[in-house]
């Protein structure tokens, strides 16, 4: 079956650092990628997403692109801010289901310190 | 434009009761979904509804339930609850055909079972 494997946090930075979260995935056909973002009590919310091979998905600052060779989905990020600090999950979307099933990462928590 | 809405926010029952959990979704969208997220974990999903049926299932035992109403809001039932069922649920919703891999999350329901 599918699956989203993400490092393992907490991932611990001083603001306009640079920030990498490693995301890999296990799946069949061509799925969707995409990096959901968790501020403190608050839903998720979706930062960026990549639909194909190659494709770079960006918002805010963050990058993520699409390699299917390597089956992975980094996020990154030149300068973060104390504001980022989140928890960031990593998901995909399989092929063959319909647009609301996702499967998630563990999540990475990122602290930013000032 | 309100959200997604979940209630209660929070909610302990003990071993063997049943819950609901309710959902409104953003306002204009028309399918919801249901992830259950264990402390520390990715959200898993558990089923999603769409025209007042259940579209798509995870793996969750039939013990999970839900429904939706004409107005698109939703139910999540838990019979027979388990120790193990302790998590926060979250609902998001999406609109078919408008970006429809788009989900929008509420802030979850946290439910402690004794």
């Amino acid at each position: 079956g599918n699956s989203v494997t993400q490092m393992e946090g907490p991932v611990t930075l001083s603001e306009e650092a640079f920030l990498t979260i490693n995301c890999t995935y296990t799946a069949t056909g061509y799925p969707s990628l995409f990096w959901y973002v968790q501020y403190p009590g608050e839903g998720l919310q979706l930062l960026l997403k990549a639909t194909k091979a190659d494709d770079k998905g960006s918002n805010k600052g963050f990058e993520a692109t699409y390699r299917k060779e390597t089956t992975s989905f980094h996020l990154e990020k030149g300068s973060v801010q104390v504001s980022d600090s989140a928890v960031y999950f990593c998901a995909l979307s399989g092929w063959t289901d319909s647009w609301g099933k996702l499967q998630f990462g563990a999540g990475t928590q990122v602290v930013v310190t000032p | 434009d309100a959200g997604v809405t979940q209630s209660p926010t929070h909610l302990i029952k003990t071993r063997g009761q049943q819950v609901t959990l309710r959902c409104s979704p953003k306002s204009g969208h028309d399918t919801v979904s249901w992830y259950q997220q264990a402390l520390g974990q990715g959200p898993q999903f558990i089923f999603q509804y769409y025209e007042e049926e259940e579209r798509q299932r995870g793996n969750f035992p039939d013990r999970f339930s839900g429904h939706q109403f004409p107005n698109y809001s939703s139910e999540l039932n838990v019979n027979a609850l388990l120790l193990g069922d302790s998590a926060l649920y979250l609902c998001a919703s999406s609109l078919v055909g408008v970006d429809n891999e788009k989900l929008f999350f509420g802030s979850g329901t946290q439910l402690s079972v004794l």
